[in-house]
C-alpha cells in the first residue's frame, strides 16, 4: 500500500512569495502518475497537475510540479490571493487497483 | 463540458445502507473514462471509495470492499453508490470524479453531498 506524506501540515506565506509543497511517497516503485489538486473550503477538489508535472486544462502557469524519486514538488512561482487553500497530492497502486491520497498541507496568508 | 451533481440523502441512520447517485451530463458514462467514488469526513483528507467503468469492470478500496456497491447506469447516464451497515465514522461530503483517460488523475468533480449518520 502506498503512503503519501506530506510535510509540513501548515506553510505561511505572503501573496507574491514563492511556496513548495512535498509529497513523498513510500514506494520507489510507485507510479510516477502523480496528481495534485487544490480545495478551497467549501469546494470539490480542482486537479492542477497529472503526471507529476503536467498542468490541467485552464491552470495557471505559476504552478508546477515535478518529481525525483518518490519526492514530488508542487511549486507556485508568484502566490496570489486565491491560491491559499489546501493542497493533495495523489498517487495509483496497480495491485490491488487503489488511489491514495496525502493529508494535505494547508497555505494560509502570513 | 462534463458535470457531474451527486444527490441523496442528508441524513442515514446507523446501520443502514447510504445511497448515492452520480447525474452526468455535457459527457456519457460511456466514454473512455474511469468514473469514481471519494469521500471526506469533515475537517479531514479524501478517500476513494471505488471506480467503475462502462463495461461494467468495478473496483473496490480493500478497507470498503465488503460493504460498498458501485454501479453505472447507461441509459440514465448516471452512477451509484451503497454503502452498508453504515456508522458515525462514514459521515462525510461523497463526491463523483471523472477519471482523466490515460492518467490517473481526476480531472472533474462533482460539488459534493454531505452525508451524516445519526438516529
Amino acid at each position: 500500500e502506498i503512503v503519501l506524506t506530506q510535510s509540513p501540515g501548515t506553510l505561511s506565506f505572503s501573496p507574491g512569495e514563492r511556496a513548495t509543497l512535498s509529497c513523498r511517497g513510500s514506494q520507489s516503485a510507485a507510479s510516477r502518475y502523480l496528481a495534485w489538486y487544490q480545495q478551497k473550503p467549501g469546494q470539490a477538489p480542482r486537479l492542477l497537475i497529472y503526471d507529476a508535472s503536467s498542468r490541467a486544462t485552464g491552470i495557471p502557469d505559476r504552478f508546477s510540479g515535478s518529481a525525483s524519486g518518490t519526492d514530488f514538488t508542487l511549486t507556485i512561482s508568484r502566490l496570489e490571493p486565491e491560491d491559499f487553500a489546501v493542497y493533495f497530492c495523489q498517487q495509483y497502486a496497480s495491485s490491488p487497483p487503489m488511489y491514495t491520497f496525502g493529508q494535505g498541507t494547508k497555505l494560509e496568508i502570513k | 463540458q462534463v458535470q457531474l451533481q451527486e444527490s441523496g440523502p442528508g441524513l442515514v441512520n446507523p446501520s443502514a445502507t447510504l445511497s448515492l447517485t452520480c447525474a452526468v451530463s455535457g459527457g456519457s458514462v460511456s466514454s473512455f473514462n474511469w468514473w469514481s467514488w471519494f469521500r471526506q469526513p469533515p475537517g479531514k483528507g479524501l478517500e476513494w471509495i471505488g471506480e467503475v467503468y462502462h463495461t461494467g469492470t468495478i473496483n473496490y478500496n480493500p478497507s470498503l470492499k465488503s460493504r460498498v456497491t458501485i454501479s453505472i447506469d447507461k441509459s440514465k447516464n448516471q452512477l451509484s453508490l451503497m454503502l452498508s451497515s453504515v456508522t458515525a465514522a462514514d459521515t462525510a461530503v461523497y463526491y463523483c470524479a471523472r477519471g482523466k483517460t490515460g492518467f490517473d488523475a481526476f480531472d472533474s468533480w462533482g460539488q459534493g453531498t454531505l452525508v451524516t449518520v445519526s438516529s
